[in-house]
C-alpha cells in the first residue's frame, strides 16, 4: 500500500525562522500531491496541491512545495514563519492500490511558532 | 452557503453504547469519507462511499458501520465493538474523479 512519511512530528521555531517539512511517499505512479493544514480549532483545509507543470507550487499564506519525482518527495517550505502558522500540517498522496480516489495521509507535523 | 456539516461538535457516551455521528454535505460531491484522527497518527480511513447505496471499508473499519441512502448524507455509527472509540472523527467529500478532498469541522467523541 501507499505509505507517506513525515518526519519530526513536533517542530518548534521562532517567528521569522524558515520552515521546511519533509514528505516522502512510497509509490510514484501518480503526481497528485497535497498538503493540508489544520489550524487550532479549525477545519482541515487545503494548503496547496500539485497535479502537473512547474514542480514548485505556491499555496496560501506564503507556503510553497517542491515536487521532486526522483526522490518521491513533496517538501513544504515557508521562508519566514509567523505566529499564525502554528498548526498541524499533513501531506497526502493518492493510494492507487485501492483506487476510487483514496488518499493516504502522513502522520502530520505539529508546528508551534513562538512569538 | 456550501459546505460540510458534522454534528454534534462534542459527543459523550458511556462504554457499551452505540453512537451515530452525522455528516451532511451540500457540495453535490459524489464521494464521501470518514476518517479518525488521533494524536501522532495522522488521518486513518474508516469507510468511504463513491455513490449512493455503495460503500467500502477503509483501513480501520472494525467496530464501525455506515450507510449512504442519500447523496448528501453519510452517517457513521461507532458500535460497542470498537475497542478504543474516543477520538476526533472527520468527514470529507470529493468530486467524482478527483483526489482533492474537502473536510468538515469534525466531531470529538469521548467514551467513558
Amino acid at each position: 500500500a501507499q505509505s507517506v512519511s513525515q518526519h519530526n512530528h513536533h517542530v518548534i521555531l521562532s517567528e521569522a525562522a524558515s520552515l521546511e517539512l519533509g514528505c516522502n511517499y512510497s509509490y510514484g505512479g501518480t503526481v497528485n500531491l497535497f498538503w493540508y493544514v489544520q489550524y487550532p480549532g479549525q477545519h482541515l483545509q487545503l494548503l496547496l496541491k500539485y497535479f502537473s507543470g512547474d514542480p514548485l507550487v505556491k499555496g496560501i499564506k506564503g507556503f510553497e512545495a517542491e515536487f521532486i519525482k526522483s526522490k518521491f518527495s513533496f517538501n513544504l517550505r515557508k521562508p519566514s514563519v509567523q505566529w499564525s502558522d502554528t498548526a498541524e500540517y499533513f501531506c497526502a498522496v493518492p493510494s492507487p492500490y485501492y483506487g476510487n480516489n483514496r488518499l493516504a495521509f502522513g502522520k502530520g507535523n505539529q508546528v508551534v511558532v513562538i512569538p | 452557503d456550501g459546505g460540510i456539516t458534522q454534528s454534534p461538535k462534542y459527543l459523550f457516551r458511556k462504554e457499551g453504547q452505540n453512537v451515530t455521528l452525522s455528516c451532511e454535505q451540500n457540495l453535490n460531491h459524489d464521494a464521501m469519507y470518514w476518517y479518525r484522527q488521533d494524536p501522532g497518527q495522522g488521518l486513518r480511513l474508516i469507510y468511504y462511499s463513491q455513490i449512493v447505496n455503495d460503500f467500502q471499508k477503509g483501513d480501520i473499519a472494525e467496530g464501525y458501520s455506515v450507510s449512504r441512502e442519500k447523496k448528501e448524507s453519510f452517517p457513521l455509527t461507532v458500535t460497542s465493538a470498537q475497542k478504543n472509540p474516543t477520538a476526533f472523527y472527520l468527514c470529507a467529500t470529493s468530486r467524482d474523479n478527483s483526489y482533492e478532498q474537502y473536510f468538515g469541522p469534525g466531531t470529538r467523541l469521548t467514551v467513558t
